[in-house]
C-alpha cells in the first residue's frame, strides 16, 4: 500500500540548518515533492526530485533521496524565521497522474 | 508556473446548504484535481476533474456529495452539497504542468455550523 511518514515537529534556531525527513513505501514512486504551507495559505511547491536522482540542490534547499531505503530529506540552509511553516512530503506513483500521496506534514518552528 | 485562483477564499455556511467553489487557471491544463485538507490533517484527493466528461472520484467520495464541473481547460467548480460540520475543511484545486510539476491553488476555507 501507499504510506508516507514524516516527523510531526522540528524546532530550529535561526541561522542553523533544518533537516526534515520523510519515508515512503511505494517503490514505484516516480517523483517526490516538498511543499510548504504557511498559516492560512495554500501549498507552495518548493522542489521535487525524480526517482532516478540522488540529490537536487536549489539555492538554500537540498533534497536527498535514498531509493533503497525509501528515504527522502529536505535540508534548508541558514534557516530564517520566514521558513516557519508546515512542510509536506508527497510521492507520485507511476499509475497516478495528479494523485499525490501526502505525509502528515512537519511543523517547523524557527526560533531567534 | 501555472497561477491558480479560487473563489471564495473562505466561507461560513449553515448545515444542509451547498457551496460551489470555483477554480481558475491562467493557462490551459489537461489535468485538474480537487483535494481536501481536514483540520490539522494532510491532503486527500477527492476527484480528477475531466474536461468534457464526468469527474473521476476517489474511494470514499461520491458525485452526489461533491459534484464537479469542468467546462473548459482553464476552469472547474466543486460543489459541497448538503453540508455538515464534518465538511469543514480547506478545499484545494490542483493542476499538473509538464507532466511532473503539480501546483495548488490558495484553497477555500470552509466552516460549516
Amino acid at each position: 500500500g501507499e504510506d508516507v511518514e514524516q516527523s510531526l515537529f522540528l524546532s530550529v534556531r535561526e541561522g542553523d540548518s533544518s533537516v526534515i525527513n520523510c519515508t515512503y513505501t511505494d517503490s514505484s514512486s516516480t517523483y517526490l515533492y516538498w511543499y510548504k504551507q504557511e498559516p492560512g495559505a495554500g501549498l507552495q511547491l518548493l522542489t521535487y526530485i525524480f526517482s532516478n536522482m540522488d540529490m537536487k540542490q536549489d539555492q538554500r534547499l537540498t533534497v536527498l533521496l535514498n531509493k533503497k531505503d525509501k528515504h527522502l530529506s529536505l535540508r534548508i540552509a541558514d534557516t530564517q524565521t520566514g521558513d516557519s511553516a508546515i512542510y509536506f512530503c508527497a510521492e507520485k506513483t507511476t499509475d497516478s497522474w495528479g494523485k499525490l500521496q501526502f505525509g502528515a506534514g512537519t511543523q517547523v518552528v524557527v526560533t531567534p | 508556473s501555472a497561477v491558480i485562483s479560487q473563489k471564495p477564499s473562505r466561507d461560513i455556511c449553515q448545515r444542509g446548504t451547498s457551496l460551489t467553489i470555483q477554480c481558475q487557471v491562467d493557462s490551459q491544463v489537461t489535468m485538474m484535481f480537487w483535494y481536501r485538507q481536514q483540520p490539522g490533517q494532510s491532503l486527500t484527493l477527492i476527484a480528477t476533474a475531466n474536461q468534457g466528461s464526468e469527474a473521476t472520484y476517489e474511494s470514499g467520495f461520491v458525485i452526489d456529495k461533491f459534484p464537479i464541473s469542468r467546462p473548459n481547460l482553464t476552469f472547474s467548480t466543486l460543489t459541497v452539497s448538503n453540508m455538515s460540520p464534518e465538511d469543514s475543511s480547506i478545499y484545494l484545486c490542483s493542476v499538473v504542468e509538464g507532466g511532473e510539476t503539480q501546483y495548488f491553488g490558495p484553497g477555500t476555507r470552509l466552516l460549516v455550523l
